[in-house]
C-alpha cells in the first residue's frame, strides 16, 4: 500500500540554523500538507500546497517557513532560522483532493529538536 | 466559532470491555469528520471517516462511529477493547472543501488494562 515517507526521523539543530524537512507524498496525490505537534499539545495545521503554490496557510506559517516541491516526488518544509519553540514533531500529509471522500494520509513524522 | 472538542483527555478500560471516546463539533453545517489514531512513536493513521453516505461509519480494527447531527457528535466506539488499542485518538474535522486544513481535537489517550 502506498505511504507517505519523511526524512530524517529525528533532526537536532542549534537555534538560528536553517533546517529542511523532507517528505515524499503518495505518488498520484495532488495536495500536500505540513502539520506540527508540539509535545503535549494538539496537532496544528501549517500549510497546504497545490499546483505548485500555497493554497492555504495558518498564522503559524510566517516568513520563517517556506515550502517547495523541488522535483516530481519530494515536498520540503524549510525553517529559515530555527527558534527553541520550533521544537516539535512535524508531519507531512498528502491527499488526492477528490470531493467528500478526500482523505489526508500522514507520514511518520520528523522530530525536530532545537537546542 | 467553529471548533472540535474531545470530551475526555484520558479513558481507561479493561481488555474485553467496550470503548467510548467522545467528540463534539460546533458548526452551523455538517463538516467532514475523521478519527485518527497515533500509537507511541508512530505517525497518524486514519481509523474512519464520515462522508455523508451513512451516519454509522465502520473503520479498521473493529472501531465505528456514529454521526448525530442533532447532537453535533461523532463518538468513537468499539465493542471489546484489545491491549493493542492503547494509543492516542484524535477527532478531526475539515470545515471546507477537499484539499483544505484538518482541525484536530486535543486527543484522548486510551489505556487498556488486562
Amino acid at each position: 500500500e502506498p505511504e507517505v515517507t519523511q526524512t530524517p526521523s529525528h533532526q537536532v539543530t542549534q537555534m538560528g540554523q536553517e533546517v529542511i524537512l523532507r517528505c515524499v507524498p503518495i505518488s498520484n496525490h495532488l495536495y500536500f500538507y505540513w502539520y506540527r505537534q508540539i509535545l503535549g499539545q494538539k496537532v496544528e495545521f501549517l500549510v497546504s500546497f497545490y499546483n505548485n503554490e500555497i493554497s492555504e496557510k495558518s498564522e503559524i506559517f510566517d516568513d520563517q517557513f517556506s515550502v517547495e516541491r523541488p522535483d516530481g516526488s519530494n515536498f520540503t518544509l524549510k525553517i529559515r532560522s530555527t527558534k527553541l519553540e520550533d521544537s516539535a514533531m512535524y508531519f507531512c500529509a498528502s491527499s488526492s483532493g477528490q470531493g467528500d471522500t478526500d482523505t489526508q494520509y500522514f507520514g511518520p513524522g520528523t522530530r525536530l529538536t532545537v537546542l | 466559532a467553529q471548533s472540535v472538542t474531545q470530551l475526555d483527555s484520558h479513558v481507561s478500560v479493561s481488555e474485553g470491555t467496550p470503548v467510548l471516546l467522545r467528540c463534539n463539533y460546533s458548526s452551523s453545517y455538517s463538516p467532514s469528520l475523521f478519527w485518527y489514531v497515533q500509537h507511541p512513536n508512530k505517525g497518524l493513521q486514519l481509523l474512519l471517516k464520515y462522508t455523508s453516505a451513512a451516519t454509522l461509519v465502520k473503520g479498521i480494527n473493529g472501531f465505528e462511529a456514529e454521526f448525530k447531527k442533532s447532537e453535533t457528535s461523532f463518538h468513537l466506539t468499539k465493542p471489546s477493547a484489545h491491549m493493542s488499542d492503547a494509543a492516542e485518538y484524535f477527532c478531526v474535522v475539515r470545515w471546507n472543501q477537499a484539499g483544505t486544513a484538518l482541525i484536530f481535537g486535543k486527543g484522548t489517550t486510551l489505556s487498556v488494562s488486562s
